[in-house]
C-alpha cells in the first residue's frame, strides 16, 4: 500500500506563475489535509477537505485553492505564486476529519513537496 | 500564541544516552496529545497518543508521559541510536467542533556516534 504520495518531490517556480501540488492517498479516508511547514515554524494547515466534495479554510488559506472531487485525490494551487509561499508542503489524510475526540484517530503524512518561488 | 511550546529547540546527545522532550500545552478544553517524529526530508510518523486519562504510553524505546492538570507531557527516548536523529513534534487536540490540531515546533534531536 502505497499511503499518500506526492507530486512533485520539489519545484523552483518563477513568481507570478501557477502550480498544482498534486496529493493521492490510497486508505480511502474520508478527510484530507494541506499543511505547509516553515523553518522554526510548527505545521500550519493551509486547507481541508472534510470528505469528497467539500473543503474548508485553514489558518493560512490566502494564495491557495483546492478541490476535492473525488476520495483519493486533493489538489492544492497557487494561482500567483508568491515568494512567500517557498516552504515545504505536507499533505495528509484521516479516516475522519481531526475535529474534538475524532482528532484521536490517526492522521498519515505524505513525503512533502520542497516548492521555492523565486 | 502557539498553544504548544517544546523545549528544548535541540538538542545534541551521544548515542546510547537517554532524553527526555518536554511539551507544555494551553489548549483547553483537552481531548489527547500526539507525539510524531518527522526525519529530515519525510513526513511526521504518529509515535503514540494519549487522552486526559492517560498517564503514560510506550511505543518501543519512546515513552510518553501526560499530566493533565499541570498540561505538560514529555517524550523519554532510552538508550538512543542514531536512527532517533529527527525533529520531535507535540501536537495538541481540543475539544473545540472546528478542526482541532495544536502543532508545536518541534525539537530537533540529533544523536552523535
Amino acid at each position: 500500500t502505497a499511503g499518500i504520495t506526492q507530486a512533485p518531490t520539489s519545484q523552483i517556480l518563477a513568481a507570478g506563475r501557477s502550480m498544482t501540488l498534486r496529493c493521492t492517498q490510497d486508505m480511502r479516508h474520508n478527510a484530507m489535509y494541506w499543511y505547509r511547514q516553515d523553518l522554526g515554524l510548527g505545521l500550519r494547515l493551509i486547507h481541508y477537505s472534510n470528505t469528497a466534495g467539500t473543503t474548508g479554510k485553514g489558518e493560512v488559506p490566502d494564495g491557495y485553492s483546492v478541490s476535492r472531487a473525488n476520495t483519493d485525490d486533493f489538489p492544492l494551487t497557487l494561482a500567483s505564486a508568491v515568494p512567500s509561499q517557498t516552504s515545504v508542503y505536507f499533505c495528509a489524510s484521516s479516516d475522519r476529519l481531526a475535529t474534538g475526540a475524532s482528532s484521536y484517530n490517526e492522521q498519515f503524512f505524505g513525503p512533502g513537496t520542497r516548492l521555492t518561488v523565486l | 500564541k502557539n498553544q504548544v511550546e517544546q523545549s528544548p529547540q535541540s538538542l545534541i546527545i551521544l548515542e546510547g544516552k537517554n532524553c527526555t522532550l518536554q511539551c507544555n500545552y494551553t489548549v483547553s478544553p483537552f481531548s489527547n496529545l500526539r507525539w510524531y517524529k518527522q526525519d529530515t526530508g519525510r513526513g511526521p510518523v504518529s509515535l503514540t497518543i494519549m487522552t486526559f486519562s492517560e498517564n503514560t504510553k510506550s511505543n518501543g524505546r519512546y515513552t510518553a508521559t501526560l499530566d493533565a492538570d499541570t498540561k505538560q507531557s514529555s517524550l523519554h527516548i532510552t538508550a538512543s541510536q542514531l536512527s532517533d536523529s529527527a525533529s520531535y513534534i507535540c501536537v495538541v487536540s481540543g475539544s473545540n467542533s472546528g478542526y482541532a490540531l495544536n502543532f508545536g515546533k518541534g525539537t530537533s534531536l540529533l544523536v552523535t556516534p
